[in-house]
């Protein structure tokens, strides 16, 4: 079974406005961390977001924030005016202690932002 | 400057051959990750390391093989037994924080003909 579930292969966003990146994750573990990256055309993967099982306000930094629903184990990337700059794949990931620090990724959502 | 280095950045290799991808990091990090990606896909899990001389399986180990003898590298070799070993390999390293990210090499482009 997937435990990192990214459903959106491909999103065209406008420019300027803001885009919301579903990611749905499946675990059995209470302590646990889920994660966002970035990876350009270049190949690097850059670190965007983070977000801990026991955090009870939803993670931000910049124009990034995730929207972290625990019942519905969602952890959803918002992105605020949106920037030519943010196209690019976005990938989803989680980690699990009980999976001996185990980092699992989503098969990413590849977003393009039009002029 | 601290980070995380991964060898050669492209590697051709004849199809039945070994070849060691060679992955290095100075930012003492415990936790070491060998990840495949195919053309527009997710990175898939082939092996992990929580401490030196321990390594885990992760979803796609067949055909690879890798060692964990110092802190800093966890070489992954691609073995004859790997029947669609071109793909771009991204090794990673984290600290133990809960909250720490993984830091990423440039990964390497392997081609296999």
């Amino acid at each position: 079974a997937q435990k990192i579930t990214q459903t959106q292969p491909g999103m065209f966003v406008q420019e300027k406005e803001a885009v919301t990146l579903d990611c749905t994750y499946d675990t059995s573990d209470q302590s646990y961390g889920l994660f966002w990256y970035k990876q350009p055309s270049s190949g690097e993967m850059i670190f965007l977001i983070y977000q801990g099982s026991y955090d009870e306000q939803n993670a931000t930094e910049g124009r990034y924030s995730l929207n972290f629903q625990k019942a519905r184990k969602s952890a959803n990337l918002v992105i605020s005016a949106s920037q030519l700059g943010d196209s690019a794949m976005y990938f989803c990931a989680m980690r699990e202690r009980f999976g001996n620090e185990k980092l699992t990724f989503g098969t990413g959502t590849r977003l393009t932002i039009i002029p | 400057d601290g980070g995380i280095t991964q060898s050669p950045k492209y590697l051709f290799r004849k199809e039945g051959q070994n070849v060691t991808l060679s992955c290095e990091q100075n930012l003492n990090h415990d936790a070491m990750y060998w990840y495949r990606q195919d053309p527009g896909q997710g990175l898939r899990l082939i092996y992990y390391s929580q401490i030196v001389n321990d390594f885990q399986k992760g979803d796609i180990a067949e055909g690879y093989s890798v060692s964990r003898e110092k802190k800093e590298s966890f070489p992954l070799t691609v073995t004859s037994a790997q029947k669609n070993p071109t793909a771009f390999y991204l090794c990673a390293s984290r600290g133990t924080d809960e909250n720490t990210e993984a830091f990423f090499g440039q990964g390497t482009r392997l081609t296999v003909v």
